[in-house]
C-alpha cells in the first residue's frame, strides 16, 4: 500500500529564515508526487507535480525536488503570507488515480 | 468561476439523521473524489467516479454512499450519521488520463454530528 510519511508536524520560521520540508514515500510505480497547499478553512490548492527523480520545479519562494524516496520543499526567504500547511500527495500508476496523502507540514512564518 | 463548488460549507445536524452533501465541478475533469479531513488533517480519500463509474471504494460504512448522475456531480448521501462522522468532507476532480492528474479541491463541507 501506498504511504507518505512527512516531517516536520509543524515548523515555525522568522521572515526570511529559509528551510526546507520532507516528504517520505514508498509507493509501487510512482505516477506523481503532488505538493498542496491548504489555508485554514480552505481546500488543499495544487502547487506542483513531480514525475521522475531528479525533477524540480519552482514558483515564487517554493521549489519542490524528487529523489526516488522522497521530496523536498524548500522555501526560499519565507513570508508570513506563505504560513499555511502543505500537504504531499502521491499517485502510483495502479491505484486509478487515487492520490494516498501525508499528514502534513504546518507552517508558521513569523514578521 | 468556481472550479469545483460543494454545497453546504456548513452542516450541524443529530446522530440518526441522514443528510446529503452536493459537489460539481466545471473544470471537464472525467473523475471525481470524496475526500474526509479528520480533526488531525489527515486527508483520507472515500470514493473515486470515473464517468459516473465507481473505480475506488475505499473501506467506508455503507451508512455513506456517493451518487454521481453525471461527470460533474457527484454527491455523497449519509445516512444514520454518527458523532465519529463529524469531520471535513472535501470534494474532488481531476484528470486520469494524460500527465496533468492533478486534483483540484472544493472549499469543504465541515459536518458536526450531535
Amino acid at each position: 500500500e501506498d504511504q507518505v510519511t512527512q516531517s516536520p508536524e509543524a515548523l515555525r520560521l522568522q521572515e526570511g529564515e529559509s528551510s526546507s520540508l520532507n516528504c517520505s514515500y514508498t509507493v509501487s510505480g510512482l505516477r506523481g508526487l503532488f505538493w498542496y497547499r491548504q489555508d485554514p478553512g480552505k481546500g488543499p490548492e495544487f502547487l506542483f507535480t513531480l514525475y521522475s527523480a531528479g525533477e524540480e520545479k519552482e514558483k515564487e519562494r517554493l521549489k519542490a525536488t524528487l529523489t526516488k524516496k522522497e521530496s523536498f520543499l524548500h522555501i526560499t526567504a519565507p513570508k508570513p503570507e506563505d504560513s499555511a500547511t502543505y500537504l504531499c500527495a502521491v499517485q502510483g500508476f495502479t491505484n486509478a488515480g487515487k492520490s494516498t496523502f501525508g499528514d502534513g507540514t504546518t507552517l508558521t512564518v513569523k514578521p | 468561476d468556481t472550479a469545483v463548488s460543494q454545497t453546504p460549507k456548513y452542516l450541524v445536524t443529530q446522530m440518526g439523521n441522514d443528510k446529503s452533501i452536493k459537489c460539481e465541478q466545471n473544470l471537464g475533469h472525467d473523475t471525481m473524489y470524496w475526500y474526509k479531513q479528520d480533526s488531525k488533517k489527515f486527508l483520507k480519500i472515500m470514493f473515486s467516479y470515473n464517468n459516473k463509474e465507481l473505480i475506488i471504494n475505499e473501506t467506508v460504512p455503507n451508512r455513506f454512499s456517493p451518487k454521481s448522475p453525471d461527470k460533474a456531480h457527484l454527491n455523497l448521501h449519509i445516512n444514520s450519521l454518527e458523532l465519529g462522522d463529524s469531520a471535513v468532507y472535501f470534494c474532488a476532480s481531476s484528470h486520469t488520463g494524460g500527465s496533468n492528474t492533478e486534483a483540484f479541491f472544493g472549499q469543504g463541507t465541515r459536518l458536526t454530528v450531535v
